[in-house]
């Protein structure tokens, strides 16, 4: 049972446009969510989090959306730029306090064409 | 600043044989996790420490051992290793006492089981 879902195995965007990454969760005990980037043979980064009680964080060129009615986050990168190119992973947390257990989506692959 | 170091970096093992993967992290953190990572599956939780001396499963514990050797360090072993473990393992570590705080990720150990 897939308890954070990323749909979309693999995405390819423009240089300069808007990528949109999408995430489903099911579990609703789930309040705290971060989004990781992940280059090959490198472990994943920590890129931005949001907690349930927001519905935005922004961070730059990133920003993260939380639609906790539909159990839906996106992570909004403007502009792309080649070097986001990576894996990108959406992960959960029952705790808003600590995130000692994350539940992680399958990710999405990001292309940036120059 | 090496952060979260694993070692070693790829190894090949028989089925059969036993294998401890070291993590350290010299970020002075409380909690370190072991995740292993498949194709289409994201990174699933093995184990996790919250502090020294104690280690709790996380989702896929079965087939593997863990210990907390001290603050810095704290490795997963494969006792009898099968095909089923060849994977690419994480070790990670996470400041506690402050709230919302990020795994941080060493650069994966990558491990084929003949």
């Amino acid at each position: 049972d897939q308890q954070v879902k990323q749909n979309s195995p693999s995405l390819s965007v423009q240089e300069g446009r808007i990528s949109i990454l999408n995430c489903d969760y099911t579990n609703s005990m789930f309040d705290y969510f971060l989004w990781y980037k992940k280059y090959p043979a490198e472990g994943p980064t920590f890129l931005i989090s949001i907690s349930s009680i927001k519905d935005k964080n922004e961070d730059g060129r990133f920003t993260v959306f939380l639609n906790k009615s539909a159990k839906h986050l996106s992570l909004h990168i403007v502009p792309s730029q080649p070097g986001d190119s990576a894996v990108y992973f959406c992960a959960a947390s029952p705790s808003r306090v600590g995130n000692e257990k994350l539940t992680f989506g399958t990710g999405t692959r990001l292309t940036i064409i120059p | 600043n090496a952060g979260v170091t694993q070692t070693p970096k790829f190894q090949v093992l028989k089925t059969g044989q036993s294998m401890t993967l070291q993590c350290a992290q010299d970020m002075n953190h409380n909690s370190m996790y072991w995740y292993r990572q498949d194709p289409g599956m994201g990174l699933r939780l093995i184990y996790y420490s919250a502090s020294e001396g104690t280690t709790d499963k996380g989702e896929v514990p079965n087939g593997y051992n863990v210990s907390r050797l001290n603050k810095r360090e704290f490795s997963l072993r494969l006792e009898s290793a099968a095909p089923s473990q060849t994977s690419v393992y994480f070790c990670a570590s996470r400041a506690q006492g402050f709230s919302n705080q990020p795994q941080h990720f060493g650069d994966g150990t990558r491990l084929s089981i003949l």
